[in-house]
């Protein structure tokens, strides 16, 4: 059975560094095809594609927040950490971690964290 | 970027009824489309990948359909644990976009 959770701040400071760790079971990602990624959900926006990385190493980030996104694995403790640095109000949402096996279809889902950037 | 339109934005039915959701994309995605349904408060469910594949679990009621830009999530007999928000989402270019969502209620 495969699982995810998301942890890290509920609350965040505009222009802070935003940490969310996505903890893993049930699959390994050096397997081969496997990718978790990152998905937004923002009141009155669509879902939104953050991040995502690949069981090689490859890493691929969503246009809007390509500057500020960074992705990365720890396949010894099946986490992977997003990173978004100099947050603003606009990125409060709620944040999923998310588990594919083909293709870029989110197959699996964390219960998503809140963050709000407030000051 | 690719933009998925879904629509209706809202449709209204009742136990029973055939459910017809439209998502139209704004260039070819081939058949690199899915569907998710989201219960308030929780995460999005996959329920049918390249347009017509049900994902594990997924009851039969649920067929996905389309090729191209036109794709329908048809739900035949609608139960109520369906009356949910679903979306789309393209595989076929990075990011792959999600549609803005069809709220099926009651």
């Amino acid at each position: 059975q495969i699982t995810l959770e998301e942890s890290g701040p509920t609350l965040v400071k505009p222009t802070q560094t935003l940490t969310l760790t996505c903890t893993f079971s049930g699959f390994s990602l050096s397997t081969s095809g496997v990718r978790v990624g990152w998905i937004r959900q923002s009141p009155g926006r669509a879902l939104e594609w953050l991040a995502l990385i690949y069981w090689d190493g490859d890493k691929r980030y969503g246009p809007s927040l390509k500057s500020s996104l960074s992705i990365t694995k720890d396949t010894s403790k099946n986490q992977v950490v997003l990173t978004m640095t100099n947050v603003d109000p606009a990125d409060t949402g709620t944040y999923y971690c998310a588990h594919s096996s083909y293709g870029d279809y989110l197959g699996s889902w964390g219960q998503g964290t809140l963050v709000t950037v407030s000051s | 970027e690719i933009v998925l339109t879904q629509s209706p934005a809202t449709l209204s039915l009742s136990p029973g009824d055939r459910a017809t959701l439209s998502c139209r994309a704004s260039q070819s995605v081939l058949n690199y489309l899915a569907w998710y349904q989201q219960k308030p408060g929780q995460a999005p469910r996959l329920l049918i990948y390249d347009a017509s594949n049900r994902a594990t679990g997924i009851p039969a009621r649920f067929s996905g359909s389309g090729f191209g830009t036109d794709f329908t999530l048809t739900i035949s007999s609608l139960e109520s644990g369906d009356f949910a928000i679903y979306y789309c989402q393209q595989r076929s270019d990075w990011p792959g976009t999600f549609g803005g969502g069809t709220k099926v209620e009651i």
